[in-house]
């Protein structure tokens, strides 16, 4: 079974100072980890996904994620915050895509920018 | 390239009411999802479909039903709504094989309220 215990329900930071979104994760596999981010009344958008070529995954928008098998996380990361990233971020892990390529989100952290 | 289309936007129904959601991708891709999303509990599937012609159960489809007879249509039916399926209701798509496979693509949403 898969799961992703995102660790923030709300993040708030000021423009210009770092992001840090924190997710673990179990899987009985090798998982596919994504992060999706959702804007107020939009849709869901990829900011990057890790599917083990490298550990470092790098998305749009200046967001990037590590893969740490030994802690089970893949934290998302940003150096300086925009007001634009104020979002809902979501951790999601896939299933198998012979399996049907279900994704199982994590609950969600809002993240918050001051100016 | 619309991408994935999901009608209608809004709709509120009384209880005991039917509804078809329609969702419709021109990306020609095989998979396909249904998901509800409720505050605080991330997104969960509903239904998916990989293939024309094949839907599966996903982790919460009661009270729903799926039809997939085209490959770039996914319908999601209720057949008597109850207040409990006020929800954001979103359809996604995804590529059997490719760059992208594994990438799940989303629509707008569709907000339902049943009174």
């Amino acid at each position: 079974a898969q799961s992703v215990t995102q660790l923030d329900s709300h993040v708030s930071v000021s423009e210009g100072t770092p992001v840090l979104l924190r997710c673990n994760y179990s899987s009985s596999y090798s998982p596919s980890l994504f992060w999706y981010v959702q804007h107020p009344n939009k849709g869901l958008q990829l900011l990057l996904k890790y599917t083990s070529a490298a550990t470092l995954v790098k998305g749009i928008n200046g967001f990037e994620a590590e893969f740490k098998k030994s802690e089970t996380s893949f934290h998302l990361t940003k150096p300086s915050a925009h007001m634009s990233d104020a979002a809902e971020y979501f951790c999601v892990v896939s299933a198998p895509y012979n399996q049907g390529g279900k994704l199982i989100f994590g609950q969600g952290t809002e993240l918050s920018v001051k100016p | 390239n619309a991408g994935v289309t999901q009608t209608p936007k809004f709709r509120v129904l009384k209880t005991g009411q039917s509804m078809t959601l329609l969702c419709a991708q021109d990306m020609n891709h095989e998979y396909m999802y249904w998901y509800r999303q409720d505050p605080g509990m991330g997104l969960r599937l509903i239904h998916y479909s990989v293939g024309e012609g094949t839907t599966a159960k996903g982790e919460v489809p009661d009270g729903y039903n799926v039809s997939r007879l085209k490959k770039q249509n996914f319908l999601l039916g209720l057949e008597s709504a109850a207040p409990s399926q006020t929800s954001v209701y979103f359809c996604a798509s995804s590529p059997l094989a490719g760059l992208a496979k594994n990438i799940q693509y989303f629509g707008a949403g569709t907000r339902l309220s049943v009174l």
